[in-house]
C-alpha cells in the first residue's frame, strides 16, 4: 500500500537554529498537509498546499514557518529560528483530492533544546 | 469555533470486552466525521468515516454512527483484541474545507 514517508523520525536541534522536516507524499496525490502534536495536546492543523501554493493555513503557521515542494516529489516544512515551544511531533499528509481521506506519515519528533 | 471533544483516557480493558469511546463535536454546517487510529511508532491511519447524518462508518469490527441530534460520533467495538491497543482520534472536516479538526486522542490498552 502506498505510504507517506517522513524523515528524520527524530530530530534534536538547538534553540534558534533552522530545521527542515522532509516528507515524500504518495506519488499521484495533489494535496499536501502539515500537522503537529505537542506532547499531551491535540493534533493541530498547520498548513495545506495545492498547485504549488498554500491553500489554507492556521494562525500557528506564522512567518517562522514555510513550506516548499522543491522537486515534485518532496514536500518540506522549514522552521526558522526554532523555539522551545516548537518541540512536537510533526505529521505530513497527502490526499488525492480535497474530499478524499488523508494518508498520514509516521511523523517527525522535533525536540528543541 | 469548530471543535471535537473525546472522552478522557487512558482506557484499559480486558480482551473481548465491549468498547465505547465517546466523541462529540461542535461545528457550523454539516461536517464529515472521522476516526483515526495511531498504533505505536506509526502514523495516523483512517479507521472509518461518515459524511452525513445517520451514516454508519465501519471497519475492522469498529463502528460509529453520525448522530446530528446529539452531535456525536461514538466509536464502538463488540469484542476488542490486544492488537486494538492504540491511540484513537476523532476528527471532523467542514464541508468545502480541507483541514481536519482533531480531538485530543484516547489511548486504549487491551490486556490479555
Amino acid at each position: 500500500e502506498p505510504e507517506v514517508t517522513q524523515t528524520p523520525s527524530h530530530q534534536v536541534t538547538q534553540m534558534g537554529q533552522e530545521v527542515i522536516l522532509r516528507c515524500v507524499p504518495i506519488s499521484n496525490h495533489l494535496y499536501f498537509y502539515w500537522y503537529r502534536q505537542i506532547l499531551g495536546q491535540k493534533v493541530e492543523f498547520l498548513v495545506s498546499f495545492y498547485n504549488n501554493e498554500i491553500s489554507e493555513k492556521s494562525e500557528i503557521f506564522d512567518d517562522q514557518f514555510s513550506v516548499e515542494r522543491p522537486d515534485g516529489s518532496n514536500f518540506t516544512l522549514k522552521i526558522r529560528s526554532t523555539k522551545l515551544e516548537d518541540s512536537a511531533m510533526y505529521f505530513c499528509a497527502s490526499s488525492g483530492s480535497a474530499n478524499y481521506g488523508y494518508t498520514f506519515g509516521s511523523g517527525t519528533r522535533l525536540t528543541v533544546v | 469555533g469548530d471543535s471535537v471533544t473525546q472522552m478522557e483516557g487512558p482506557v484499559t480493558l480486558s480482551e473481548e470486552a465491549f468498547l465505547t469511546i465517546n466523541c462529540t463535536y461542535t461545528a457550523t454546517g454539516y461536517p464529515s466525521l472521522f476516526w483515526y487510529v495511531q498504533y505505536p511508532g506509526e502514523g495516523l491511519q483512517l479507521l472509518l468515516k461518515a459524511t452525513k447524518a445517520d451514516d454508519k462508518g465501519s471497519n475492522k469490527g469498529f463502528e460509529a454512527t453520525y448522530r446530528k441530534e446529539t452531535t456525536s460520533f461514538h466509536l464502538e467495538k463488540g469484542s476488542v483484541q490486544v492488537s486494538d491497543s492504540a491511540v484513537y482520534f476523532c476528527a471532523l472536516r467542514l464541508q468545502g474545507a480541507q483541514k481536519l479538526v482533531f480531538g485530543q486522542g484516547t489511548r486504549l490498552t487491551i490486556n490479555p
